[in-house]
């Protein structure tokens, strides 16, 4: 079956550079997406194909692949990015897709 | 404008089949590389995938739900239906549907404000 591994949890203060990766359990890896979801809130596209920006997104949020890995970096963090962050790739072969774990950020 | 929402039952006895209905506008599921998906969350938990259905009415499901999950779709209506069989308390979540597009590389860029469903006897 399809997984993605993400960190439970991540810490930042104000204008530091956040990093939440998802790594995903075979190859061929597909394109991901990331999710903004704050308390309450649905979710909110950040990220799609790994590293295109959805639109009204700010510029510091970013993503990246790498191998298996898919990484969204959030530069300059600000408290409003204080939320859980989500990525959904498909399997291999586009059958189904699958959430990670999500990754609460916290703003310190 | 691209809305969705989704409604349906608050409350649901377990074994039973929950229906909901995800009602858009602003797109039209006829339409060439568009898509609506299902997704649920459990309080207090992560986001899981449900399944999805596309404009040429090809159709992916979890293989996690083991087949107890059926979308359809009206265009007429505009609208997308999930059917979930013998509901368990596990089932308890709130449930949204997304639109995703092939522009998007099927991102789910417009959601829902989601439902809160309750498996309780």
């Amino acid at each position: 079956s399809h997984e993605l591994t993400q960190p439970p949890s991540v810490s930042v203060s104000p204008g530091q550079t956040a990093t939440i990766t998802c790594s995903a359990d075979a190859l061929p890896k597909q394109y991901a997406s990331w999710y903004q979801q704050r308390p309450g809130q649905a979710p909110v596209l950040v990220i799609y194909k790994d590293s295109e920006r959805s639109s009204g997104i700010p510029e510091r949020f970013s993503g990246s692949s790498s191998g298996t890995t898919v990484t969204l970096t959030i530069s300059g963090v600000q408290a409003e990015d204080e939320a859980e962050y989500y990525c959904l790739s498909a399997d291999s072969s586009n059958s189904y897709w699958v959430f990670g774990g999500g990754t609460k950020l916290t703003v310190l | 404008q691209v809305t969705l929402k989704e409604s349906g039952p608050t409350l649901v006895t377990p074994t039973q089949t929950l229906t909901l209905t995800c009602s858009f506008s602003g797109f039209s599921l006829n339409s060439f590389g568009v898509s609506v998906g299902w997704i649920r969350q459990p309080p207090g938990k992560a986001l899981e995938w449900l399944g999805v259905i596309f404009w040429d009415d090809d159709k992916r499901h979890s293989p996690s739900l083991k087949n107890r999950v059926t979308i359809t779709k009206d265009t007429s209506k505009d609208q997308v239906v999930l059917t979930l069989t013998n509901v368990d308390p596990l089932d308890t979540a709130t449930y949204y549907c997304a639109h995703a597009g092939a522009e998007n590389d099927w991102g789910l860029d417009y959601w829902g404000q989601g439902t809160l469903v309750t498996v309780s006897s």
